[in-house]
């Protein structure tokens, strides 16, 4: 298996421009997470999904933050309008949900100047 | 989730072992504890976990206090690519906290030659 996909890699917009990330989970894993890492606050957790409903989205900043997991195979991460705080590495894990490891993508790492 | 106290950062030499402490003194029953690590600019990867009994496997050992207030991670020969944040971690295994894994800061350790 490729592991945990997302994309894209590096992203860079201006302040007010809507940003769309992507993941796609490891196949046969029932529960998503969304996973934010900046330099003040560490990795945090945003929201996470089991069998494509959300169960705890807590951790999401505000209103212009959405997530969302249309099927088994693929969510997204929508920041709309983004500001310059917003600037993080944003990391997408899956997991199997049985008491196992949390797999990890690369992550996006996104500027809003 | 409990708090788990690590030393900000330690350095070993190739080929030797590498001992992390984790201090997590007000774990409660239900917690495990996992371990991941973070080399620089991928995404976290999960090593090991445990609730009371130690743990190994390829990667690596996991050695918890009998009052569970403690635990060490061991890499058993370090090598260069061993170098990375190591994260402890004392999270619920199940429920509406699964997945809800608390990073702190780590331990920064660094393998040389």
């Amino acid at each position: 298996d490729a592991g945990v996909i997302q994309s894209p890699r590096h992203e860079v917009t201006e302040m007010g421009q809507e940003v769309t990330l992507r993941c796609k989970p490891i196949s046969g894993h029932d529960y998503l997470f969304w996973y934010r890492q900046t330099m003040m606050r560490g990795l945090e957790l945003l929201i996470y999904f089991n069998n494509n409903v959300p169960i705890d989205d807590s951790g999401m900043p505000e209103d212009r933050f959405s997530a969302k997991m249309p099927n088994a195979s693929f969510s997204t991460l929508k920041i709309q309008p983004s500001e310059p705080r917003d600037s993080a590495v944003y990391f997408c894990a899956s997991s199997s949900g049985l008491l196992g490891e949390l797999f990890f993508g690369e992550g996006s790492r996104l500027t809003v100047l | 989730d409990a708090k788990t106290t690590q030393p900000p950062s330690m350095d070993c030499a190739e080929g030797r072992a590498a001992n992390l402490p984790c201090n997590h003194s007000t774990i409660s029953g239900n917690e495990y504890v996992y371990w991941y690590r973070q080399i620089h600019s991928q995404g976290p990867q999960y090593i090991i976990h445990g609730l009371k009994n130690n743990e190994t496997n390829e990667m690596a050992s996991l050695i918890i206090t009998e009052d569970r207030k403690s635990s060490t991670l061991i890499l058993p020969h370090a090598t260069l690519r061993d170098t990375a944040v190591y994260y402890c971690i004392a999270a619920n295994a199940g429920g509406t906290s699964y997945g809800k894994l608390t990073f702190g800061q780590g331990t920064i350790l660094t393998v040389h030659p």
